[in-house]
């Protein structure tokens, strides 16, 4: 099935810092999506992306569906203590019985120090 | 609204028994989805519906069940626990239509562990 690669795996950043993670998939997918998840929540969605080349901002967020479909990245700015949690890359792959079925990255965890 | 709710929160099982996770959502979704989050592997889609009486498997189906006789409700049940099927299991919803299809909303997760 479709996989997805994300890295890093981990980071550990002082805080005011900039962080940068993207995912890559060995095949296309129609939509990209980024999550975020606190410890004991379910994961809540931080950007949508529809379309190959589109870089999208929400706040402090921002990012870019790959020219290629293959990849995503999520760029945070500044980086506040409150931005610690495990932070998702989803995709959905071409084709109509790809319908709403998701696809994750392994996950980044996120370490701010203050 | 109280988006997807999930009981129970925590489980705990022996080998063997059954149960059911409970999922329920008032958005009016189509799409309901269950997924399974183990340490390093991110969510793993487990079953998924895409309306009343509709359901398919996902990517780890194997040792439970699901069925929609309603809109509202998505319940997963495991018949034979296994200790493998120790992990956080999160149910999610979206629409079927643009935009916001694919957008799905979680629910805050239930722990099972099985010993």
């Amino acid at each position: 099935g479709q996989q997805l690669n994300q890295s890093p795996q981990s980071m550990f950043i002082q805080e005011g810092e900039d962080v940068s993670m993207n995912c890559t998939s060995s095949s296309i997918f129609n939509t990209w999506l980024w999550y975020k998840q606190d410890p004991g929540e379910g994961p809540v969605l931080l950007i949508a992306l529809y379309k190959a080349g589109e870089l999208t901002s929400n706040g402090r967020l921002t990012a870019q569906f790959g020219i290629t479909r293959k990849d995503s990245f999520l760029n945070i700015s500044a980086s506040i203590p409150s931005d610690v949690g495990i932070y998702f890359c989803a995709g959905q792959g071409a084709g109509g019985t790809s319908y709403g079925k998701l696809t994750f990255g392994q996950g980044t965890i996120l370490t701010v120090h203050p | 609204n109280a988006g997807v709710t999930q009981t129970p929160k925590f489980q705990v099982l022996k080998t063997g028994q059954s149960m059911t996770l409970q999922c329920a959502q008032d958005m009016n979704h189509e799409y309901m989805s269950w997924y399974r989050q183990d340490p390093g592997m991110g969510l793993r889609l487990i079953h998924y519906s895409v309306g009343a009486g509709i359901t398919d498997q996902g990517e780890v189906p194997n040792g439970y069940n699901v069925s929609r006789s309603t809109t509202e409700d998505f319940p997963l049940r495991l018949l034979s626990a296994a200790p493998s099927q120790t992990s956080v299991y999160f149910c999610a919803s979206s629409y079927s239509g643009r935009p916001g299809a694919n957008v799905l909303t979680f629910g805050a997760g239930s722990r099972l562990t099985v010993l």
